[in-house]
């Protein structure tokens, strides 16, 4: 039951800069930090942004995160062939006795 | 580097109970959290639930009431059991290091390929 609200799909061209939002409310992102996953085809989850901006070793730096009150967005510039993957947020809500949630997802596609 | 390898049954029955491990590698499993997460074919993840090493456990209240999960430290694995499955419990089912002490910080750092469970007859 996926209750953060992400775009379906978005695409660009190489080179092209695209941002994803993600909609939450104030008992998850309001109140919690936000983290993105990138999902290439047939693979697991990957760790691609923590604590709503912070990179892990290893990803690439056109990779950036933000948060502001209930949303966050997850921008990629100089968008790659290899960045073609499916993208999930997700925060910690604090409702019931607390859950982690998910986005929706969004596809981007590298035109 | 931590590793994590999922492991189990591919396929269950209607109303049976869905058991899958999760061992680590490369690190230990103690003073960590751990998570299960599953994707049903074609659709987006959902959080099953978290353990301690320690043992102390939080569940996604949708799935409270079938949902248990376990650890052994002495194996360096966790593992979920979920039971009275049906047809929607179809999914790829990963598990996960939680490298946060608080739901404020809490991601995950470290995930399985995941394993494919069906439940049919």
């Amino acid at each position: 039951q996926s209750v953060l609200t992400q775009p379906p799909s978005a695409s660009g061209t190489p080179g092209q800069r695209v941002t994803i939002s993600c909609s939450g409310s104030r008992s998850n992102i309001g109140s919690n930090t936000v983290t993105w996953y990138q999902q290439l085809p047939g693979t697991a989850p990957k760790l691609l942004i923590y604590t709503n901006d912070q990179r892990p070793s290893g990803v690439p730096d056109r990779f950036s995160g933000s948060k502001s009150g209930t949303s966050a967005s997850l921008a990629i510039s100089g968008l790659q062939s290899e960045d073609e993957a499916d993208y999930f947020c997700a925060a910690w809500d604090d409702s019931l006795n607390g859950l982690y949630v998910f986005g929706t997802g969004t596809k981007v596609t590298v035109l | 580097q931590v590793q994590l390898q999922e492991s189990g049954q591919g396929l269950v029955k209607p109303s049976g109970t869905l058991s899958l491990s999760c061992t680590v590698s490369g690190g230990s499993i103690s003073g960590y959290y751990w998570s299960w997460i599953r994707q049903p074919p074609g659709k987006g993840l959902e959080w099953i639930g978290f353990i301690y090493y320690s043992g102390s456990t939080n569940y996604n209240p949708s799935l409270k009431s079938r949902v248990t999960i376990s650890v052994d430290t002495s194996k360096n694995q966790f593992s979920l059991k979920l039971s009275s499955v049906t047809a929607t419990d179809t999914a790829v089912y990963y598990c996960a290091r939680v490298p946060s002490t608080t739901g404020y910080y809490f991601h995950m750092d470290v995930w399985g390929k995941g394993t494919t469970v069906t439940v049919s007859s």
